[in-house]
Parts: C-alpha cells; sequence; structure tokens
C-alpha cells in the first residue's frame, strides 16, 4: 500500500529559528496531509493538499507539494515555542474505504 | 466549535479483561474512526465504519477488537481480552459531513493501561 516517509525524526531549533520536514513517497500520491500533535495532545488538522506543485501558507506555516506529487514540505519561519509538538504528514485514502494513513512524525523541540 | 468527545479518559484494567471505549462523534460526520498511539510512537490506523459497517481495518484489528454503533451517536470500541501489548492511547476521529471534506476530528483519546 501506498506509504510515507517522513524526515527528521526529530528537530531541536533555537527560537527564532526556521524549521522544515519533508515527507517522500515512492508513488504518486493522490493528497497530502499535515496534522500537529501538542505534547500529550491529539492530532489536529493543519491542511491538505491536492494539487502539483501546490503552494499554501498559515501564517509563519509554509506547505509545498511536490510537483511530481511524491514529496511534500512543512516550513516554520522564525519558531515560536507554541509551535513544539509532532507535525505529520498523513495521506487520506478515500476509494471504497476512507482512512488517515499516519507518517512516522517529525518531532519538533524549541530551545528559548 | 463541535466536538470528537471520548469517555473515559483513562482506563486501566487487567490482562484478560474486556474494556470498552466510548467516543461521541461530531454530530453530522459520515466516517468514524479509531487510532492508537504506543507511548512515543506514531499515531497507528486500527478501522474505519461508514454507513454502519467496518469499510476497512488494519491488520492490528483482530478478532479481540470490535466498533460498534449501537445508537446515533456513540461509536465504541470493544477489546475482548485486554493484553499488556494494548496499553496506548486509543483516539477517536469522525470526518466527512460533505463531498469533499476529508478533515478529521480527533477526540482527546483514552489512555488505557493493561496490568
Amino acid at each position: 500500500g501506498q506509504q510515507v516517509m517522513q524526515i527528521p525524526q526529530y528537530q531541536h531549533v533555537q527560537e527564532g529559528e526556521d524549521f522544515t520536514t519533508y515527507c517522500n513517497s515512492s508513488t504518486t500520491l493522490s493528497n497530502i496531509q499535515w496534522y500537529k500533535q501538542r505534547p500529550g495532545g491529539h492530532p489536529v488538522f493543519l491542511i491538505q493538499l491536492v494539487k502539483s506543485g501546490e503552494v499554501k501558507k498559515q501564517k509563519r506555516l509554509t506547505f509545498q507539494f511536490g510537483e511530481a506529487k511524491k514529496n511534500s514540505s512543512l516550513h516554520i519561519t522564525a519558531t515560536q515555542t507554541t509551535d513544539v509538538g509532532t507535525y505529520f504528514c498523513n495521506l487520506y485514502l478515500y476509494s471504497s474505504a476512507s482512512k488517515i494513513i499516519f507518517g512516522s512524525g517529525t518531532r519538533l523541540s524549541i530551545r528559548p | 466549535e463541535p466536538e470528537v468527545t471520548q469517555t473515559p479518559s483513562h482506563q486501566v484494567t487487567q490482562m484478560g479483561q474486556e474494556v470498552i471505549l466510548r467516543c461521541v462523534p461530531i454530530s453530522n460526520h459520515l466516517y468514524f474512526y479509531w487510532y492508537r498511539q504506543i507511548l512515543g510512537q506514531k499515531v497507528e490506523f486500527l478501522v474505519s465504519f461508514y454507513n454502519n459497517e467496518i469499510s476497512e481495518k488494519s491488520e492490528i484489528f483482530d478478532d479481540q477488537f470490535s466498533v460498534e454503533r449501537p445508537d446515533g451517536s456513540n461509536f465504541t470500541l470493544k477489546i475482548r481480552s485486554t493484553k499488556l501489548e494494548d496499553s496506548a492511547m486509543y483516539f477517536c476521529a469522525s470526518s466527512g459531513e460533505g463531498v469533499g471534506s476529508t478533515e478529521a476530528f480527533f477526540g482527546q483519546g483514552t489512555r488505557l493501561t493493561v496490568v
């Protein structure tokens, strides 16, 4: 089945530095969803990308979907302590069944 | 804002006992899911439920697991005979209030501890 690999597994940055996490697949993806999970919390939907080359922004967060629809990235500009958490790139499968396949996640920690 | 609610927040049970985890999905959603997350690990898909039946399940969702939507609001996950390795956070989620709506809303989770 379709799988996504996410790197890095962990990232520790100084507050104010930028952060990027990457998601890669060997097959063409129909879509990518990004979720954030705060420590001790539950996954929260951030965004869905569907179109080849799509770029979406949410304040300091920039999401990209590759031209070949095999990779995606999330970039955070000038991290803040509120950005701490695990960021998952997920695949939403909707054919006869419906499920979200979670990536392995990138855990972001920040030095104040 | 509508939300998915799960009860209990924490459940401790003895190995071999049956547990039922309860969820109230968002009322106009069509798809319901259970996921689990073992401490420090990624979120794993267990099962999805649509139109009053299981639409897909993972290898984890073996004969020890079952799901039910006993009425119009509740969605339950039953583990018949718990094992130590069932200890995890279990998340319920729902999605699909309309065409193209794929955002899943997760509950706060039930932390299951099997002793």
